[in-house]
């Protein structure tokens, strides 16, 4: 089983749609987990972290859920340039993992 | 402010030659220091991670390596290359401990012919 499993997609949804990504993780004593966003050919960049509690960045809302061991990511009113792929991101004292990634169009 | 440096962008190499890809990391001491391949299309695959010098994980048994001979400085290493080691490579670097996020340096393209 791999460490972080994510759906790989691609999900193509309308402008102003509302879209959700889940991940799972393997791994109980995992601590930290994030989300970041990739644009085509370049660096993965931090999207967000992921609290316990949940919060909230503008559209973007992500949930952890330790008890079942996944967390989500929901996107909302989506918008063109929200096109990327989204990985999740667990990170548990030495090592971070990345998992595949979630692609996501938005279009018109 | 911490920045980190990867070189060269890009990259095309005969099949058998070597490589070597460096990153460095500036205004943080003491960093994790990750080496991950991304091939077309595909997630990001941890190679090799450091949390000290000459401390190095391998996560994937092939033909590459990774040395970490000064603090913020890891290297990635290869005598022979393959047609399958084409790839995306990112050098990345975070701070232990929660919540601490990574951060990527622009990454290598490398394309073995």
């Amino acid at each position: 089983r791999k460490e972080v499993e994510q759906d790989p997609g691609p999900f193509n949804v309308p402008e102003g749609a509302t879209v959700a990504f889940n991940c799972t993780y393997s791994n109980s004593a995992s601590q930290s987990f994030f989300w970041y966003r990739q644009d085509c050919r370049k660096e993965p960049k931090l999207l967000m972290s992921v609290y316990s509690s949940g919060n909230e960045d503008g559209r973007f809302t992500a949930q952890l859920n330790r008890a079942s061991q996944y967390i989500s990511l929901l996107i909302r009113d989506s918008k063109l340039s929200d096109s990327a792929t989204y990985l999740c991101v667990v990170t548990g004292g030495f090592k971070t993992i990345f998992g595949a990634g979630t692609r996501l169009f938005v279009k018109a | 402010s911490q920045t980190i440096h990867q070189w060269p962008a890009t990259l095309v190499q005969p099949v058998g030659s070597p490589l070597s890809l460096e990153c460095t990391v500036e205004g943080t001491s003491n960093p994790n220091l990750y080496w991950y391949r991304q091939a077309a299309g595909r997630g990001l695959q941890l190679l090799f991670y450091s949390v000290g010098i000459g401390q190095i994980s391998s996560e994937v048994p092939q033909n590459l390596s990774a040395s970490r001979p000064q603090d913020r400085q890891f290297i990635l290493s290869s005598k022979k290359l393959l047609l399958s080691d084409s790839g995306f490579y990112l050098c990345a670097w975070s701070l232990y401990g929660v919540n601490t996020e990574a951060f990527f340096g622009q990454g290598t393209r490398l394309t073995v012919v």
